[in-house]
């Protein structure tokens, strides 16, 4: 997997502060997917992005969650406002088409709310 | 809701015993099924998949898994494990009609295998 990067690995945050993670899809890929792993459970999908355009939101929580994939730089899940609930596992993976299914997946980034 | 059962928690085998990890899902009409294995430390690789076909299904290191329509099941199976094998699995169902990029997600399987 010449890869899909995903920056910070780990990041800790208060709660009632912001956090900014990063995905790099990997080269000549332009759909980016967001899941979300809780602690026992499984990915759960979050969001899937293209290009300067949000496809699929339907997994996003309503509130304090956003992202983006701008047409240059990495695509950034932003959660204001952490809750100690947020704590877990973001996974960014990309594929070349949208619908194969076939991800490549990052190595997460795990956040935990102190 | 579509649903993806993985029935063990958490399997621990000796080195060169047969391994079997059973993956349900929920009826949703066509489906494309997959493997995924997290091994430690590192992200998800797919492991194997079946879109259509010999419902056979060979993946990379020497893992198999077989699609039974009748019984909503996709499970993976490797003759003899190793030590190295010792990760996670995920079965992961992506289903047909809107939102068909959406994969879902059992919550994993952790073998350990030891020496």
């Amino acid at each position: 997997n010449a890869g899909v990067m995903q920056n910070p690995r780990h990041l800790v945050r208060r709660r009632g502060q912001e956090a900014r993670l990063r995905c790099s899809p990997m080269k000549g890929h332009s759909h980016v997917y967001w899941y979300r792993q809780l602690p026992e459970e499984g990915l759960k999908f979050m969001v899937y992005l293209q290009k300067e355009n949000i496809i699929d939101e339907s997994g996003m929580p309503k509130e304090r969650f956003s992202a983006e994939f701008p047409k240059e730089g990495p695509s950034i899940l932003r959660i204001q406002q952490v809750v100690r609930g947020d704590s877990a596992a973001y996974f960014c993976a990309s594929s070349q088409e949208g619908s194969t299914g076939e991800l490549f997946f990052g190595e997460g980034s795990r956040l935990t709310v102190l | 809701a579509q649903s993806v059962s993985q029935h063990n928690h958490h399997v621990i085998l000796s080195e060169a015993a047969s391994l079997e990890l059973g993956c349900n899902y929920s009826y949703g009409g066509t489906v494309n099924l997959f493997w995924y294995v997290q091994y430690p430390g590192q992200h998800l690789q797919l492991l194997l998949k079946y879109f259509s076909g010999d419902p056979l299904v060979k993946g990379i290191k020497g893992f198999e898994a077989e699609f039974i329509k009748s019984k909503f099941s996709f499970n993976l199976r490797k003759p003899s494990v190793q030590w190295s094998d010792t990760a996670e699995y995920f079965c992961a169902v992506q289903y047909s009609g809107a939102g068909s990029y959406q994969l879902t997600f059992g919550k994993g399987t952790k073998l350990s295998v030891i020496p």
